[in-house]
């Protein structure tokens, strides 16, 4: 059963351009949504996360959207730019006590320039 | 610097030849996780430990084996590798227990196993 469901797989956006990347989880226990940005050759890093007591969190270009009575959150890269060409990760896990880190599949960004 | 380290980055062998990819950390933490990355599968936990001589089962531990004896060192053992173990592998760790810490991901180890 995929806990966290990830799309699109794959996403060519053209330089300045928004590029959006949605994800859906199952258990209502999850109370914790991070992002991660992995470039090639490299492990994944924490981008930006969010706690659904807020339903926006802004970082720089990045935006996390939150949306708690549809179970789903979103990635806006805003004025996207051929350095964000990486692969995104969203992620959901319970903030308190221990709890893992339940992955989506990904999503390649390619930014043109 | 703090970081998470695995050796070796690439590797090449032969179905049924014991290996073990190290990983370790300088940050003190204590959890780490092992993680497999394949294509149109994202990443899928393996195994996991809480803290030393813990350790206890991910999503697909099938094949694997790991030990915890020191907190920093988290090795990966394929006792007898088959190739559908060909992937990228990803040693993580983070400082505490709770979902909210920050995951750390070591650099990768790709193994190809013919």
């Amino acid at each position: 059963q995929q806990q966290v469901k990830q799309s699109p797989q794959s996403l060519i956006v053209q330089k300045g351009g928004i590029s959006i990347i949605n994800c859906a989880y199952e258990n209502t226990a999850f109370d914790y949504f991070p992002w991660y940005q992995q470039f090639p050759g490299k492990g994944p890093a924490l981008l930006i996360a969010i706690r659904p007591d807020v339903s926006e969190k802004k970082e720089g270009r990045f935006t996390i959207s939150f949306n708690k009575s549809a179970k789903q959150f979103s990635l806006h890269i805003m004025d996207s730019q051929p350095g964000d060409s990486a692969t995104y990760f969203c992620a959901a896990s319970m903030h308190s006590g221990y709890s893992t880190l339940t992955f989506g599949k990904g999503t390649m960004l390619l930014v043109s320039p | 610097e703090a970081q998470v380290t695995q050796n070796p980055r690439y590797l090449i062998t032969v179905t049924g030849k014991k290996l073990t990819v190290t990983c370790s950390q300088n940050m003190n933490h204590e959890y780490m996780s092992w993680y497999r990355q394949d294509p149109g599968l994202g990443l899928r936990q393996i195994y996991y430990s809480m803290n030393v001589e813990v350790t206890d089962k991910g999503d697909v531990p099938e094949g694997y084996k790991v030990s915890r004896k020191e907190k920093r060192n988290f090795p990966l053992i394929l006792e007898s590798p088959s190739p559908n173990q060909t992937s990228l592998y990803f040693c993580a760790s983070r400082p505490g227990l709770a979902g909210y810490n920050e995951q750390f991901f070591g650099p990768g180890t790709r193994l190809t196993v013919l």
